[in-house]
């Protein structure tokens, strides 16, 4: 079964500061997806990255999928108190066939912005 | 406007006795999902519908059942709850595969 591992597990950062969550795969990506959640909420999706190379912005935050697809980063530029939250990868199950949009999801990156 | 709505957002039972959580959707989706999470962890995949095609994952305990009576509607049962079963328990619907909407969760409480 495929693997997730996001880095760091935790994060604090100044406002202001630009910062970097990764998400490691065990197996080829065939679609990356990110999202945000907020303690005892429900998940916010960010961004989904498909293409080996691909990079998608909204806003302040930049998802990049490297060539390989084993691997995407999500970057945050001048962050502010309104970013913290849960941030967790989701990778489809497979390429196609039953998997109906199945993802399995890292553990998830606790960041915290201090005014 | 909600998308994804889920009742109660908290839920209190005792050991044992059945429980029912309810997800409902706005959107018409054809793909429904049921994920547990718990406390620091990541959302874990139940059982999803495709239209009224059910399908369980491989290590979905036979304590959790679910039902959808319809396109909109989707439950969740809990058999017999054990204290292993409080979690947050998270709906998530799709006709795409590029994005899962998710709803709020409901908080389960296993006392």
């Amino acid at each position: 079964s495929q693997e997730l591992e996001q880095s760091p597990q935790s994060l604090i950062v100044q406002e202001g500061k630009n910062l970097t969550i990764n998400c490691t795969s065990s197996k080829t990506l065939y679609g990356l997806y990110w999202y945000k959640q907020k303690y005892g909420e429900g998940l916010i999706f960010l961004m989904m990255l498909q293409k080996g190379g691909e990079e998608k912005s909204h806003e302040k935050i930049t998802a990049k999928l490297d060539e390989k697809k084993q691997q995407s980063s999500l970057h945050i530029t001048a962050s502010q108190p309104s970013h913290a939250g849960i941030y967790l990868c989701g990778a489809a199950v497979n390429a196609g066939g039953t998997s109906y949009g199945k993802l399995t999801f890292g553990q998830g990156t606790i960041l915290t912005v201090h005014p | 406007d909600a998308m994804v709505i889920q009742n109660p957002r908290y839920q209190v039972t005792q050991f044992g006795k059945p429980v029912t959580l309810s997800c409902s959707q706005t959107l018409n989706h054809n793909v429904m999902y049921w994920y547990q999470q718990k406390s620091s962890q990541a959302p874990k995949l139940l059982f999803h519908y495709y239209d009224k095609d059910f399908n369980n994952e491989a290590d979905t305990p036979d304590n959790f059942q679910s039902r959808r009576p319809n396109t909109s509607f989707c439950f969740l049962d809990i058999r017999s709850p054990g204290l292993g079963d409080a979690a947050m328990y998270l709906c998530a619907t799709t006709d795409n595969y590029n994005e899962q909407f998710f709803g709020p969760g409901t908080r389960l409480t296993v006392l």
